[in-house]
């Protein structure tokens, strides 16, 4: 099992729609959750943490599951510009930060 | 206030050459770190710094090796090119484990 899993998508959505995606990590004790978003052919770039209350920032919302050991994103109101890949990422045992493969999100007019 | 830069933007390489990766970043942060990313692998970290003068191995760092003389300067060096280290390269800087990592524009680099 990857120690961070993503379901790839892509994930075609009309714009205005409601869009999740979920992320699953494997390693019980990791304290440090994020999700990054990244353009086509550009770098990653810190979307938001995330807190064990749940925190969310304007029209995205990022939910921690403990117990099930995954982390969640929601986008509101989807606009174009919000197309990218949606990177999770896990601290992980030696404090390193392990990133999911990504989830492609294109929003259509 | 450039952040992370990174040089050279592309380059491609014969199977057997050597190269050097230049990365910098004026945020006076103690932590570096090298990644590739690769389709469908996401980023995968190389190498890592927590300091001026110090390095560590990441994930996947057979085939690579860095340098850490100046805190602003992070150097991933190859010395014997081969194919399967065709990738794009990320640098990123931190103030530590759990802060946000910022990222210079990567290296796309192939070996033929």
């Amino acid at each position: 099992r990857k120690e961070v899993e993503q379901d790839p998508g892509p994930f075609n959505v009309p714009e205005g729609a409601t869009v999740a995606f979920n992320c699953t990590y494997s390693n019980s004790a990791s304290q440090s959750f994020f999700w990054y978003r990244q353009d086509c052919r550009k770098e990653p770039k810190l979307l938001m943490s995330v807190y064990s209350s749940g925190n969310e920032d304007g029209r995205f919302t990022a939910q921690l599951n403990r117990a099930s050991q995954y982390i969640s994103l929601l986008i509101r109101d989807s606009k174009l510009s919000d197309s990218a890949t949606y990177l999770c990422v896990v601290n992980n045992a030696g404090n390193m930060l392990t990133f999911g493969g990504g989830t492609r999100l294109m929003v259509k007019p | 206030n450039a952040g992370v830069t990174q040089t050279p933007k592309f380059r491609v390489l014969k199977t057997g050459q050597s190269m050097t990766l230049l990365c910098a970043q004026d945020m006076n942060h103690e932590y570096m770190y090298w990644y590739r990313q690769d389709p469908g692998m996401g980023l995968r970290l190389i190498h890592y710094s927590v300091g001026e003068g110090t390095t560590a191995k990441g994930e996947v760092p057979d085939g690579y090796n860095v340098s850490r003389l100046k805190k602003q300067n992070f150097l991933l060096g190859l010395e014997s090119a081969a194919p399967s280290q065709t990738s794009v390269y990320f640098c990123a800087s931190s103030p530590g484990w759990v802060y946000e990592q910022y990222f210079g524009p990567g290296t796309r680099l192939t070996v033929t």
